[in-house]
């Protein structure tokens, strides 16, 4: 079945530190990846993503992930966090063929001075 | 350009009433979603539209989810009769739809919040 999972339900990392926010995807093939950004009360906005190229994404703000076949993976980074990515950030995976997208149950990243 | 707009942002029901949410997607988006997002379950999909067509209609939901597309640019969700365990934010999003090598983006309105007491 496909799936994609997200194994931290929660990061908390200091303000300019680096962050990594963890991806795993479970699909026959490969499929396009996203990543997804919810600010408080809003809606969920993408950040960047990927289909068959350059293994490394560069996104909006900073954000950049890099996709691995051989792990299945999808991770999220950044290399100085700010206190405004404090957000809800949502890993997505999806096929033509099946016309919509899996999604992760999301981490939150919460971020201190 | 407007984004998905949804109406309302707020609304609160009485267990056993009807309910209609609103979503006007993005001008020329072919593909519709509604989503419910609540903190346990995270984002479930509850249906799926492409050119107006019906294409998921969410399994489980069924039986009290509703969701129709009148027009191209104008879709409601229905749940009749409606349950504490409703409560969660609704959410919908459009996009252009899969098409060649490209994969598209969903643009999301800012959800509708549904308290059922």
């Amino acid at each position: 079945a496909q799936s994609v999972t997200q194994p931290d339900a929660r990061v908390t990392v200091s303000e300019g530190a680096s962050l990594q926010l963890r991806c795993k995807y479970s699909y026959f093939g490969t499929p396009y990846l996203f990543w997804y950004v919810q600010y408080p009360r809003q809606g969920l906005q993408l950040l960047l993503k990927y289909y068959p190229g350059d293994p490394v994404v560069q996104g909006v703000n900073g954000f950049e992930a890099e996709f691995s076949k051989s792990n299945s993976s999808f991770h999220l980074r950044k290399a100085s966090v700010h206190w405004s990515d404090w957000a809800v950030y949502f890993c997505a995976a999806g096929t033509q063929v099946v016309g919509q997208l899996t999604f992760g149950r999301g981490t939150r990243l919460q971020v201190y001075a | 350009d407007a984004g998905v707009t949804q109406t309302p942002r707020h609304e609160v029901a009485e267990k056993g009433q009807t309910i209609i949410l609103k979503c006007e997607p993005v001008s020329g988006h072919n593909d519709l979603f509604w989503y419910r997002q609540t903190k346990i379950q995270g984002l479930e999909l509850l249906s799926y539209f492409r050119s107006k067509s019906l294409m998921e209609d969410g399994g489980a939901f069924k039986d009290r989810f509703k969701a129709e597309m009148l027009n191209s640019s104008f879709s409601t969700l229905k749940i009749q009769p409606t349950e504490p365990k409703d409560s969660a934010v609704y959410l919908c999003a459009s996009s252009l739809g899969w098409g060649g090598a490209s994969a598209e983006t969903l643009y999301f309105g800012s959800g509708t919040r549904l308290t059922v007491l």
